[in-house]
């Protein structure tokens, strides 16, 4: 059974630093996606890492994937208030393509 | 525009009784799901579809059911059998693996349920 991990699960920071959001799973996945949601409201898509070393940047926020060591990085530079939300990372197990397995969520909120 | 629609956003239920939220999507996507989410926690999967006239159950499906008649229709029904209902539900729909997109799911607004 495919588990995702993600820490930490809350996140305050001030604007203008920098700071990483891991996400860990458990067995064999070569695609993995992240999705925003802010309070009250449903998800979006953020980006979808689908092969080992895959690197994706928009603004402030950049993914890694590596899959040898079953982990995800999301990537927050020079925080502003406009990135407070959660942030889900899920992965889908090679053995079960379609079907995706969400962690936790990390709340993040950014301080002026 | 195409997108995920959901309904009701808000209801409330009384115990014992059976509701069911709406979920209809014009994005020609195969595969659709629901999901449930407590208050600060993440997504569990209650039903999946990867193609009409065929679902599976996720991880938490006791005391719901969904049929999947059409390909653009996903009602979920909850039953007076799931004991704690009152949550926030989350239907969505992706078109499957495919190359550049992977399976990326696309989310409705949501539905609030909350047992009176």
């Amino acid at each position: 059974e495919l588990k995702v991990e993600q820490n930490p699960l809350f996140l305050s920071m001030q604007e203008g630093k920098n700071y990483t959001i891991y996400c860990n799973y458990s067995t064999t996945s070569d695609r993995l996606y992240w999705y925003r949601q802010d309070p009250g409201k449903s998800l979006e898509s953020l980006f979808v890492l689908l092969s080992n070393g895959a690197v994706k940047q928009e603004g402030r926020l950049m993914a890694s994937l590596d899959t040898k060591a079953r982990l995800s990085t999301l990537h927050i530079t020079a925080a502003v208030h406009d990135l407070s939300a959660t942030y889900f990372c899920a992965a889908e197990a090679v053995t079960n393509a379609g079907k995706s397995t969400f962690g936790d969520g990390t709340t993040l909120t950014v301080k002026p | 525009d195409g997108g995920i629609t959901q309904s009701p956003k808000y209801l409330f239920r009384k115990e014992g009784q059976n509701v069911t939220l709406s979920c209809e999507q014009n994005l020609n996507h195969d595969a659709m799901y629901w999901y449930r989410q407590d208050p600060g926690q993440g997504l569990r999967l209650i039903y999946y579809s990867q193609i009409v006239n065929d679902f599976q159950k996720g991880d938490i499906a006791e005391g719901y059911s969904v049929s999947r008649e059409k390909k653009e229709s996903f009602p979920l029904t909850v039953t007076s059998a799931q004991k704690n209902p009152t949550a926030f539900y989350l239907c969505a729909s992706s078109s499957g693996t495919d190359t550049y997109s992977g399976n990326t799911i696309y989310f409705g607004e949501g539905s609030w349920l909350t047992v009176v």
